[in-house]
């Protein structure tokens, strides 16, 4: 089946820092990328849609310069975090979308981000 | 606006017991249902999906749902649970015609005890 990166697997930064985090689509392009939040032992929020060549599209509530999503690539989506805050701590989980159009994603394997 | 339940926060099991989960949605359009299983510190692997036809699925490691349209219902269910079935499970629905962004369920912690 299809394969999805995430890198870092694991972040610790310092407040006021911009962390990046790279989501890949290992063995198909993906036109359309998801980046989700999860906070502990809770269900997956999405922040944004990802298209290839545009801006992405936030959900209501996700400040958009605060989460910076680039999809330069049909393989690349990148969501960098910046002026990173302790509350921004949480589980960033990535997906990309079957290009064959069966309506799956693929999940990236998530990135632990801990904001001191 | 789409939303989806799953009433069971958890659910503890026995081994070889049997086990359902339960999903319902809401929906204005027609949706396509997933069912994910996420092991701690690891991203979501789709266990099964409903896109249309016949409304039972099987998928992956013996679980099969089934689609309920009236009910507006995709309950997971598996016949016999293994100790490494233990895991939290995400129901989710994404709507016909959109870029595939799914709406997720709060998820079921399935724990299964010797």
């Amino acid at each position: 089946g299809a394969v999805v990166s995430q890198h870092p697997s694991r972040v610790i930064c310092k407040s006021g820092t911009s962390v990046k985090i790279e989501c890949r689509s290992l063995d198909f392009q993906a036109t359309t990328m998801f980046w989700y939040r999860q906070f502990p032992k809770q269900s997956l929020m999405l922040m944004a849609t990802s298209n290839e060549g545009s801006k992405a599209t936030y959900e209501q509530g996700v400040e958009k310069d605060k989460f910076l999503i680039n999809h330069a690539s049909l393989t690349l989506s990148t969501l960098t975090v910046t002026s990173a805050h302790p509350e921004d701590s949480s589980f960033y989980i990535c997906s990309a979308r079957d290009p064959s159009g069966k309506e799956t994603q693929y999940f990236g394997p998530g990135t632990r981000l801990l904001v001191l | 606006a789409q939303s989806v339940t799953q009433l069971d926060s958890q659910v503890p099991v026995f081994e070889e017991a049997p086990v359902e989960l339960r999903c319902n949605y809401s929906s204005s359009v027609s949706v396509y249902l997933f069912w994910y299983v996420q092991y701690p510190n690891q991203g979501l692997q789709l266990l099964l999906k409903y896109l249309s036809g016949s409304t039972l699925v099987k998928g992956i490691n013996g679980f099969e749902a089934e689609f309920n349209k009236s009910q507006t219902s995709f309950h997971l269910r598996k016949p016999s649970v293994h100790i490494s079935d233990t895991a939290e499970y995400f129901c989710a629905v994404s709507e016909w015609g959109s870029q595939g962004n799914l709406i997720f369920g709060k998820g079921t912690k399935l724990s299964v005890k010797p």
